[in-house]
């Protein structure tokens, strides 16, 4: 069964702090994907990142990194020096991929972060 | 522009009252899919498709009905809405591979009274 946790349900910094969102995953496929997105107050989904399970490196872009560990089975979302804009609902994802059949897509329950001024 | 359209974007209707929310995509994808979220339990499935004539059960089918007689349209249909039917509900799509992101719609808000 294909499962996603994010054990923080909401998390305050003050601006400028870093802050990790973790999410840890359960899947018994070798090949899946792995998602993050974001959902601001104005409610609509916004892809961030795509990972699959082949490709353990770390991605920057910006103030946004996230760590890909299969020993651990976690795929963490940090933001540095965060701003009041990442104030937001973010989700991990999981989708697997056997064959050619498209996987379904399994949400993590989403961390609501506010970022304080 | 690529995008996914939902229709209508916010509903307050009644109970038992026969409902359907439209799903658009204009990016030629073959897998759609409906979610529902609600506060505290991230987004859940209802129904998907994998292409035209071809769909599946999510988690929670319960109460809803979808068709694909089109590639680009994906209704979901609430045949006798309930109140705990009320929630936010988004469409989706993708191309045939599980490395590409699910384009979201933008949301309908369903208030079920």
């Amino acid at each position: 069964a294909q499962k996603v946790t994010q054990a923080q349900t909401e998390i305050s910094v003050v601006e400028k702090e870093d802050v990790t969102l973790d999410c840890v995953y359960e899947t018994r496929d070798t090949t899946y994907y792995l998602f993050w997105y974001k959902q601001p107050p104005s409610g609509e989904l916004v892809f961030l990142i795509r990972r699959n399970s082949f490709d353990e490196q770390n991605e920057i872009s910006g103030r946004y990194s996230w760590n890909f560990q299969k020993s651990t089975s976690s795929f963490n979302f940090t933001i540095t020096a965060s701003q009041v804009v990442d104030s937001a609902v973010y989700f991990c994802a999981l989708t697997y991929y056997r064959g050619s059949t498209l996987g379904r897509l399994y949400f993590g329950r989403g961390t609501q972060l506010t970022v304080w001024p | 522009e690529a995008q996914v359209t939902q229709n209508p974007r916010y509903l307050i209707t009644v109970t038992g009252k026969k409902l359907t929310v439209t799903c658009s995509q204009n990016m030629n994808h073959e897998y759609m899919s409906w979610y529902r979220q609600d506060p505290g339990l991230g987004l859940r499935q209802i129904y998907y498709s994998m292409n035209v004539e071809v769909t599946d059960k999510g988690d929670v089918p319960e109460g809803y009905k979808v068709s694909r007689k089109e590639k680009r349209n994906f209704p979901l249909i609430l045949e006798s809405p309930s109140p705990n039917q009320t929630s936010l509900y988004f469409c989706a799509s993708s191309g045939g591979q599980s490395n590409q992101p699910q384009h979201f719609g933008d949301g309908t808000r369903l208030s079920i009274l």
